[in-house]
């Protein structure tokens, strides 16, 4: 596709269960980023792959989250046994290659969680 | 470390009114400056950006001056629209991350 893709664009979950996000970047990019967007805040940065190198995790709030990168492409995030302070939109946001120099990122529509 | 500040919002003019959301940006180096725009609903999309110290950016009517002197990023549009309703982000990326301010909602009613 033209843009970066995620599914589901709607997850609601009961408290304890694990759920897992998929986004697939735009063809090319070597870059790929996750966001959590809680209600009425800024992005909070989570994890970032490069190519094949180690993840930067970094922004990860606690163990319960991780994320995985197969092939250099589709990434999925999952968190597991949530909380209902997990409830966000969480963005993905692919680039050429790591931000600097001014490389944009190009961001997907986002999945919107609500963990009952 | 690097940072953005934004102004807070919301805010809320009528339609044709000027605009200005502030912006203003701590970095040790030299960063690349950005205002992404978040519409109802959608993911955030690149709005303008500027690369080095008095480039301007531009696009839809938006603009913003990368001002070094006065470390801001402040973003104008001399007339609002219904349909300029959204969320926007003012950033920076340096050579490592890109850093978001908070984000300020922008409500244009007719």
């Amino acid at each position: 596709g033209a843009g970066v893709s995620q599914s589901p664009s709607n997850k609601v979950t009961e408290k304890g269960k694990d759920v897992e996000l998929r986004c697939d970047p735009i063809s090319g990019h070597t870059a790929l980023y996750w966001y959590r967007q809680s209600l009425g805040q800024g992005l909070e940065f989570l994890i970032y792959f490069q190519g094949n190198s180690a993840p930067d995790k970094s922004g990860l709030p606690s163990d319960r989250f991780s994320a995985e990168r197969t092939g250099g492409s589709v990434s999925t995030l999952t968190i597991q046994r949530t909380q209902q302070e997990d409830s966000a939109v969480y963005l993905c946001a692919s680039s050429l290659k790591r931000t600097g120099g001014g490389e944009t990122q190009y961001f997907g529509p986002g999945t919107r969680l609500l963990v009952l | 470390g690097d940072s953005v500040t934004q102004m807070e919002g919301p805010v809320t003019l009528s339609e044709e009114a000027f605009l200005t959301i502030n912006c203003t940006y701590t970095a040790t180096g030299y960063p690349s400056l950005f205002w992404y725009v978040q519409y109802p609903g959608e993911g955030l999309q690149l709005l303008l950006k500027a690369t080095k110290a008095d480039d301007k950016g531009s696009n839809k009517g938006f603009e913003a001056t990368y001002r070094k002197e006065t470390t801001s990023f402040h973003l104008e549009k001399g007339s609002v629209q219904v349909s300029d309703s959204a969320v926007y982000f003012c950033a920076l990326s340096d050579q490592i991350d890109m850093r978001f301010g908070a984000g300020t909602r922008l409500t244009v009613k007719p």
